[in-house]
């Protein structure tokens, strides 16, 4: 299994300004992933956070928006720049020890964020 | 593009009933789906997997069938309990076979 922590576990921002929000995890892993999860609404995969490279990101999300960062195997980070109300979600990390698809992925606690 | 639908937002039943839980998929030819537990304010935590030459599979009182000629998974729990109440979700991976997508839940909730 894998612990995840994240930090913060919620915010309040205003528009315009930006939030980085991290993700420890107990163990090395080899996969790490980000989420959003909008009110009422499933999981929505934003981006793979690959160690020592850019990240890959899913069709709607752009770098400058969700710039990520992976330093080692077992820490990321993901910053929400210029935020504006409709980024008001969870954010969630999540994690996968193997680099097969099929194994399990553990989740953080995640991030509750609002922009006003 | 991928889609995965889960048909029924929220399913309430009673105490010690079995709960049906349908997910249905389109444009995929999945090798697995898995199935995931959401409770509120927490993040999904893993339940079950079965591949696509696997037709069910058991653990303790859940029970998932998977017919990829139907293009259909569906989750049972039986003997439900009231601490079985919580948000289930079906997840395949991404066309890259890298990550999870997730279908967007049944929310199930167990009066006793």
């Amino acid at each position: 299994s894998a612990v995840i922590s994240q930090k913060p576990s919620r915010d309040i921002c205003q528009r315009g300004t930006s939030l980085t929000i991290q993700c420890q995890v107990d163990s090395q892993v080899t996969m790490m992933f980000w989420y959003r999860q909008q009110p009422g609404q499933s999981l929505t995969l934003i981006a793979t956070a690959n160690q020592g490279s850019e990240a890959t990101y899913e069709s709607g999300f752009v770098i400058d928006k969700f710039p990520i960062s992976r330093p080692n195997l077992t820490f990321s980070t993901l910053t929400v720049s210029n935020m504006s109300p409709e980024d008001s979600s969870i954010y969630l990390c999540s994690v996968r020890k193997g680099d097969r698809g099929y194994n399990e992925q553990f989740f953080g606690p995640g991030t509750r964020l609002t922009v006003l | 593009s991928q889609k995965i639908e889960q048909n029924s937002e929220a399913l309430n039943i009673q105490e010690g009933k079995t709960a049906t839980l349908t997910c249905n998929y389109t444009n995929y030819s999945p090798a697995y789906l898995q199935w995931y537990r959401q409770d509120p304010g927490r993040g999904p935590v893993f339940l079950l997997l079965i591949r696509e030459n696997e037709k069910e599979k058991r653990k303790e009182r859940l029970k998932v069938t998977f017919d990829t000629t139907l293009k259909q998974s569906l989750f049972h729990i039986t003997a439900s309990q009231p601490a079985d109440s919580a948000t289930y979700l079906c997840a395949l991976a991404n066309q890259a076979g890298t990550a999870l997508i997730f279908g967007k839940g049944t929310t199930l909730s167990v009066s006793s």
